[in-house]
């Protein structure tokens, strides 16, 4: 059972923009950076945002984070069907001394 | 360019134990890191395990810190997951990673391929 609470899915055709919210409380994403991971179908998760904010070198800027109190949220825009993959949020929880993920949201490209 | 594989069986009876490898390359896990294993059972999130240092120093997710036990192997560059008493709650793909920064609760950015366990008999 998840902590970090994320909408099952999202959807819109390509081209538009999504966002998606991970929630949790203020013994993990108020106090600690959030990163974002996507996992495309049949592979391992990637990092695709950590620190909140940050991209790593060859994530394009189309996708961005931000975050406010307990509530974090990733955002795509130009949205193109290779983008179609479960994003997953993630953050140190200082209650369980734990590292700890959302519980997963589906991109569908319409 | 880190990349890490893990390595182990693919199949494992319950109440056995489970036992995977994670061989590391392009760096030298003496020189500084922490690395560590994530979980993800089928159609489900990921769930982190813990994470070693090459000294030795070890962080365990409280809620499987009874039956974990990660050891590093410096010699042959790898470190590996014991996992005992295993249930069929226990099948899933897991990953060795690293967290980034040499700090054991950054972000992981470095992920191996993943191999699937499943426990049954």
């Amino acid at each position: 059972q998840s902590v970090l609470t994320q909408p099952p899915s999202v959807s819109a055709a390509p081209g538009q923009k999504v966002t998606i919210s991970c929630s949790g409380s203020n013994s993990n994403i108020e106090n600690n950076y959030v990163s974002w991971y996507q996992q495309l179908p049949g592979t391992a998760p990637k990092l695709l945002i950590f620190d909140s904010n940050k991209r790593p070198s060859g994530i394009p800027d189309r996708f961005s984070g931000s975050k406010s109190g307990t509530s974090a949220t990733l955002g795509i825009t130009g949205l193109q069907t290779g983008d179609e993959a479960d994003y997953y949020c993630g953050t140190w929880d200082s209650s369980l001394n734990a590292y700890v993920f959302g519980t997963g949201t589906k991109v569908t490209v319409l | 360019q880190v990349q890490l594989q893990e390595s182990g069986p693919g199949l494992v009876k319950p109440s056995e134990t489970l036992s995977l490898t994670c061989t590391v390359s392009g760096y030298s896990i003496s020189s500084g890191y922490y690395w560590g294993w994530i979980r993800q059972p089928p159609g489900k999130g990921p769930e982190w395990i813990g994470v070693i240092y090459h000294s030795g120093s070890t962080y365990y997710n409280p809620s499987l810190k009874s039956r974990v036990t990660i050891s590093v192997d410096t010699s042959k560059n790898q470190f590996s997951l014991n996992l005992s008493s295993v249930t069929a709650a226990d099948t899933a793909a897991y990953y060795c990673v690293r967290p980034a920064g040499g700090i054991p609760r950054h972000y992981l950015d470095c992920w191996g391929q993943g191999t699937l366990v499943t426990v049954s008999s």
